[in-house]
């Protein structure tokens, strides 16, 4: 089962706007990782943020952790059409890393 | 992509094959992870190693088996192929448990 889950499952937005993504969880987690993948591609890592961590930033990325809510949002400012890809989050457990089914973002120019 | 390969990249197969598939790294990293991806799904962890000789299984483990024989290779082995295996594997390698993994291109299966 996915521990993960992503929302919404396809988001399609223009070049220049925000595209926010949120992840949900159901267990306690250590850490929350996101990545990307491009079409036809492997999975790149994007960010990982710890359970005592609130809040994160990279570049034009913002990811925020409320584990009270056993949530997480991704944030991607002022987009280009080569943010045009799938996002998946992932989760600790306890034996494994978890991952969801993942949002397919698509940026038109 | 770069310090973990897999190979093949494209396979075809008949029902009740056995298919091997290899990942090959060159980082040196300690975990190794097999994991299929499919429409709806996400991607499912298979097996994976934290060690030469130690693997463990992951949540989708039936129907397949790995060996890590050395740091660098990672095989995962479909004894008996059937068509509900038809999906594209990844292999993804990491210097710690639940840290950033670094995936390979994957290998597109596609059984008959």
């Amino acid at each position: 089962s996915q521990q993960g889950e992503e929302d919404p499952q396809a988001l399609s937005i223009q070049e220049g706007e925000n595209a926010t993504m949120n992840c949900s969880y159901k267990t306690s987690i250590n850490n929350l990782q996101w990545y990307r993948q491009n079409s036809g591609r492997g999975l790149v890592h994007l960010i990982l943020i710890r359970s005592n961590e609130r809040e994160k930033h990279s570049g034009r990325l913002r990811v925020t952790l409320d584990t009270s809510k056993k949530s997480s949002s991704l944030l991607i400012t002022a987009s280009r059409a080569a943010d045009t890809a799938s996002y998946f989050c992932a989760t600790d457990e306890v034996d494994d890393m978890r991952f969801g089914a993942g949002t397919r973002l698509t940026v038109k120019p | 992509d770069a310090g973990i390969t897999q190979s093949p990249r494209h396979k075809v197969t008949e029902t009740g094959t056995p298919v091997t598939l290899r990942c090959h790294q060159t980082e040196n990293h300690r975990y190794m992870y097999w994991y299929r991806q499919d429409p709806g799904h996400g991607l499912r962890l298979i097996h994976y190693s934290y060690g030469v000789k130690d693997t463990d299984k992951g949540e989708v483990s039936d129907g397949y088996s790995v060996s890590r024989s050395k740091t660098e290779d990672f095989l995962l082995t479909l004894e008996s192929a059937t068509s509900s295996q038809t999906s594209v594997y990844f292999c993804a390698i990491s210097p710690q448990q639940y840290n950033e993994q670094f995936f390979g291109p994957g290998t597109r299966l596609t059984v008959l």
